[in-house]
């Protein structure tokens, strides 16, 4: 599987907007960009996917670069309840058969009131 | 949305005890179901992939004969620690995936079970 690499922490103040960078250079054009938060004692959450375009949901947007060797997550304003550690993972995804959840070390997000 | 269910949230046992651990889907039906294990200050470790009806399919490292899985029915998984001894103490997460589910779409997780052996 190919790698990615995250900044290990990041702070952000409440209500700004925050820029998680993902670095994966050896992605493949069949991998898609996957983003999970984990917070505190709890299950990954999905977050958002992408595989070219950037994509936007109800929670966050996905800002892909166009060689696609890195991607950033952009949660708009950020929320006490936003403190996780988020997980950039690149998933295969060829001829109908999708590559396994491979969680790397992620980022951990504090959020300041 | 998709719910993914595990039980107990945490237990806490004896040494050379058996734990099992059950990992259900409760609105979808699950092929394929995912066992993790967190240390503390670590990320998610793959233990094994567990298929409906088949043998599970294990990471390199982990022991099948330490960590029963059977995946009996189309919502539930179960994970057996086996004997289990302060090693095994971790946090244990399971995780599915939708039957119908086309590429790519998110893999579901449960909460995670905590499980201490004094």
């Amino acid at each position: 599987d190919a790698k990615t690499t995250q900044p290990n922490s990041m702070e952000s103040n409440e209500e700004e907007p925050v820029h998680l960078p993902c670095n994966h250079s050896t992605i493949s054009g069949t991998d898609y960009i996957h983003w999970y938060r984990q917070l505190p004692s709890q299950g990954p959450e999905y977050v958002i996917h992408g595989l070219t375009s950037n994509v936007n949901n109800r929670m966050a947007s996905l800002a892909i670069a166009e060689d696609r060797k890195s991607s950033t997550l952009i949660l708009h304003r950020a929320t006490l309840r936003d403190a996780a550690v988020y997980y950039c993972i690149l998933r295969m995804n060829y001829g109908g058969s999708q590559g396994n959840l491979i969680f790397g070390k992620g980022t951990k997000l504090s959020v300041k009131p | 949305g998709a719910v993914v269910s595990q039980h107990p949230s945490w237990v806490i046992c004896k040494s050379g005890t058996s734990v099992k651990i059950e990992c259900r889907s409760l609105d979808f039906q699950a092929t394929t179901m995912f066992w993790y294990r967190q240390f503390p200050k670590q990320s998610l470790m793959l233990m094994a992939t567990s298929n409906e009806g088949s043998k599970a399919t294990y990471e390199q490292g982990v022991e099948k004969d330490k960590f029963l899985i059977n995946h009996a029915s189309l919502t539930l998984s179960t994970l057996t620690v086996t004997s289990a001894h302060p090693e095994d103490s971790s946090f244990y997460i399971c995780s599915a995936r939708d039957i119908r589910q086309v590429s790519n779409q998110p893999q579901h997780f449960g909460d995670g079970t905590r499980l201490s052996i004094l």
